[in-house]
């Protein structure tokens, strides 16, 4: 069965540079869910999307922002990256009815230098 | 947020039971989830449990939830080496998912 693709599986950028994250959630799933996890941490919400538009917004800086698309992909745009942004950040995809259970993507592991 | 609480750690022997705790807060979750997840991995959905439910099992995995006390917990039957991960509770609030703080599991061979 198709998963949740992310795009890069890896990135490295220095401070001040921008970054976007690509998420491409399960077919005929309508929601999507953006969370950043540091070392050790568990994952952090920061932004969902249900049909394209914002559902509710977690601890997302305002350096980022994010958007789904009309094909539900979505994706994390970041600037001004400073180094604790250096985290794995997952994208997990769900469909409203139903149990809404998220299912997550691999992750895309962010480094800043 | 929601404040969903697990205990850091926790050690067994393979082929013993493990059982993994974890506390929420919100009262209204109407699903409650466990996902795993190996090093430099993402998360695996294990299984979850609908609120009006006190037990769930499936194979390996047996979920309690004690709702009056906001407990649930995963019982891990014959535990093996690859069972060795990190173990997130969530809660959905509203529209909203909160994690554990995960519990790292270890299984001595």
């Amino acid at each position: 069965a198709a998963g949740v693709i992310q795009s890069p599986r890896h990135l490295i950028k220095e401070k001040r540079e921008t970054a976007t994250l690509k998420c491409y959630p399960i077919p005929r799933h309508d929601t999507v869910y953006w969370y950043q996890q540091g070392p050790g941490q568990d994952p952090q919400f920061l932004i969902s999307f249900y049909e394209k538009m914002q559902s509710d917004k977690g601890s997302i800086p305002d350096r980022f922002s994010a958007q789904q698309f009309s094909d539900y992909h979505s994706e994390l745009n970041m600037s001004s990256l400073e180094l604790g942004d250096s985290a794995l950040y997952f994208c997990a995809s769900s469909l409203r009815t139903g149990t809404e259970t998220q299912y997550f993507g691999p992750g895309t592991r962010l480094l800043v230098l | 947020g929601e404040d969903v609480e697990q205990s850091l750690f926790l050690s067994v022997r393979e082929g013993d039971s493990s059982v993994i705790n974890c506390t929420y807060t919100d009262s209204s979750s109407t699903y409650l989830y466990w996902y795993k997840q190996e090093p430099g991995a993402g998360l695996q959905l294990l299984t979850y449990i609908f609120s009006n439910m006190d037990m769930k099992q499936d194979q390996r995995l047996t979920v309690l939830l004690n709702k009056k006390d906001k407990h649930l917990s995963l019982r891990i039957a014959d535990t093996q080496t690859g069972d060795s991960a990190i173990y997130f509770c969530a809660e959905k609030s509203g529209n909203q998912f909160y994690f554990g703080t995960g519990t790292s599991l270890t299984v001595i061979p």
